[in-house]
């Protein structure tokens, strides 16, 4: 098993650009999770997804897109790209939503200039 | 607001020495995780608990859920044990994690 497989682990963008950053698990679990990581500060959560087709907001959703359309993918998208967004995004997957540990993928490093 | 603390913010030890690292929230929780994340930046999961005590090779996490406080110790530390250790509580039965600032270890040999 793979795991929580994130890419790409690096990507640099002008201002107003988008892109998407990808998230897979082949886990077979239900609750997904995306999470960014700014110096100074905790993780904080952006979207989540407790299964297939279901999608809500997080701590600090704004600038960010998700869709679940398979229990296994992820996706987050950028939609215009600003500095603020530059920061260390993680993709987090579990069995469920309550009572069970994350596993985390290894991170994308993004830079927005 | 701050609703986890995690303390101290930095920790330096001499290889051999026990770690306390400390974690207190201000929500009622149904469940804490100890997370450790690795200098490359990789997150992996350490301890989830709801009461008690949990140990696994040289760790250790407590938590005491009347006093919103829990602890994760390290016996006899090692430079490889050097991360940062992330407290996360879970709000609710099913709420999502919210996250400490981390706990940044350095054992020197």
């Amino acid at each position: 098993n793979a795991g929580v497989t994130q890419t790409p682990k690096f990507q640099v963008l002008k201002t107003g650009q988008s892109m998407t950053l990808q998230c897979a698990q082949d886990m077979n679990h239900e609750y997904m999770s995306w999470y960014r990581q700014d110096p100074g500060m905790g993780l904080r959560l952006i979207h989540y997804s407790v299964g297939a087709g279901i999608t809500d907001q997080g701590e600090v959703p704004n600038g960010y897109n998700v869709s679940r359309s398979t229990t296994e993918d992820f996706p987050l998208r950028l939609l215009s790209a600003a500095p603020s967004q530059t920061s260390v995004y993680f993709c987090a997957s579990s069995y469920s939503w309550g009572g069970q540990p994350q596993h985390f993928g290894d991170g994308t490093r993004l830079s927005i200039l | 607001k701050n609703e986890v603390e995690q303390s101290p913010q930095n920790l330096t030890a001499q290889e051999g020495e026990f770690i306390t690292i400390n974690c207190s929230y201000s929500v009622g929780i149904s469940a804490l995780h100890w997370l450790q994340q690795h200098p490359g930046g990789g997150i992996v999961s350490l301890f989830m608990l709801s009461s008690g005590k949990k140990k696994h090779g040289r760790l250790i996490a407590t938590i005491n859920i009347q006093e919103k406080h829990s602890s994760l110790h390290i016996t006899a530390s090692h430079p490889r044990d050097s991360a940062v250790y992330i407290c996360a509580p879970r709000p609710g039965s099913q709420g999502n994690l919210i996250f400490g600032k981390g706990t940044k270890l350095s054992v020197k040999p």
